[in-house]
C-alpha cells in the first residue's frame, strides 16, 4: 500500500526566514496531497493541498510544490512568524483503484519560529 | 463547530471500563475516519467507514468498535480490551476518495 515519508521531524528557523518540508510517497497513482497544521492540543487544520495535474500551488506565505517522476512534494513557508510555529503532516491519497478515500500521513515535523 | 462535533472533549475511564467517543458531522459527507493520536505522535488510523451501514479496522483496530448506523454519525468505543488507551482521539469526515478531510476538535481520553 501507499506509504508516506516526511523529513525533518523537527525544525527550527528565525523569524523571516524561508522553511521546507518534504514528503516522499511510495505510489505513483496516488492523486491528492494536502498539508495540514496542528497547533498545540488542537485538531489538524487544512492549509493547502494539490493535485497530481499541477505542480505547483501558492496561496500567500505558503506554497506546496509536487514532483509526480520523483514522487515528492513539498511545503514552503515564506517569511515565517512565530504563529507558523505547530506540527504540519503531509498526506498521500491513496490511489483511486483501492477506493478507499483514505490518506495516509506522514509522520509529521514539528516547526518552530524563534522571534 | 467546523461542521464535524465530538463530544466530550475530555474523558476519563476506569480499569476495564467501555467507552463511547461521540462524532457528529452535518457536512453530508460519507467517509468518517477514527485517528488515535499519542503524544508527539503521528496519526494512526483505528477505524473508517466509506458509507452507512459498513466500516473497515484500520492499522490499530485492536481493543475498539464502532458503527455506522447514520451518515452523520460515527461513535467510537474503546473497550477494556484496550490496554493503552489514553490519548488523543480525532474523528474526521471527507467526501471520499481525492478529497481532504475535516477534522472534528479530538477527545482527550485518560485512564485513571
Amino acid at each position: 500500500g501507499e506509504n508516506v515519508e516526511q523529513h525533518p521531524s523537527t525544525l527550527s528557523v528565525q523569524e523571516g526566514d524561508s522553511a521546507v518540508i518534504k514528503c516522499t510517497y511510495s505510489d505513483s497513482a496516488s492523486n491528492y496531497f494536502p498539508w495540514y497544521k496542528q497547533e498545540l492540543g488542537k485538531r489538524p487544520q487544512l492549509i493547502i493541498d494539490i493535485r497530481s495535474n499541477v505542480g505547483e500551488k501558492k496561496d500567500q506565505r505558503i506554497a506546496v510544490t509536487l514532483n509526480k517522476t520523483a514522487k515528492h512534494f513539498s511545503l514552503h513557508i515564506t517569511e515565517t512568524q512565530p504563529e507558523d510555529s505547530a506540527v504540519y503532516f503531509c498526506a498521500a491519497s491513496n490511489p483511486p483503484s483501492s477506493n478507499t478515500g483514505k490518506l495516509i500521513f506522514g509522520q509529521g515535523t514539528t516547526l518552530q519560529v524563534k522571534p | 463547530d467546523g461542521g464535524i462535533t465530538q463530544s466530550p472533549k475530555y474523558l476519563f475511564r476506569k480499569e476495564g471500563q467501555n467507552v463511547t467517543l461521540s462524532c457528529e458531522q452535518n457536512l453530508n459527507h460519507d467517509a468518517m475516519y477514527w485517528y488515535r493520536q499519542d503524544p508527539g505522535q503521528g496519526l494512526r488510523l483505528i477505524y473508517y467507514s466509506q458509507i452507512v451501514n459498513d466500516f473497515q479496522k484500520g492499522d490499530i483496530a485492536e481493543g475498539y468498535s464502532v458503527s455506522r448506523e447514520k451518515k452523520e454519525s460515527f461513535p467510537l468505543t474503546v473497550t477494556s480490551a484496550q490496554k493503552n488507551p489514553t490519548a488523543f482521539y480525532l474523528c474526521a469526515s471527507s467526501m471520499g476518495q481525492g478529497n481532504g478531510y475535516t477534522f472534528g476538535s479530538g477527545t482527550r481520553l485518560t485512564v485513571v
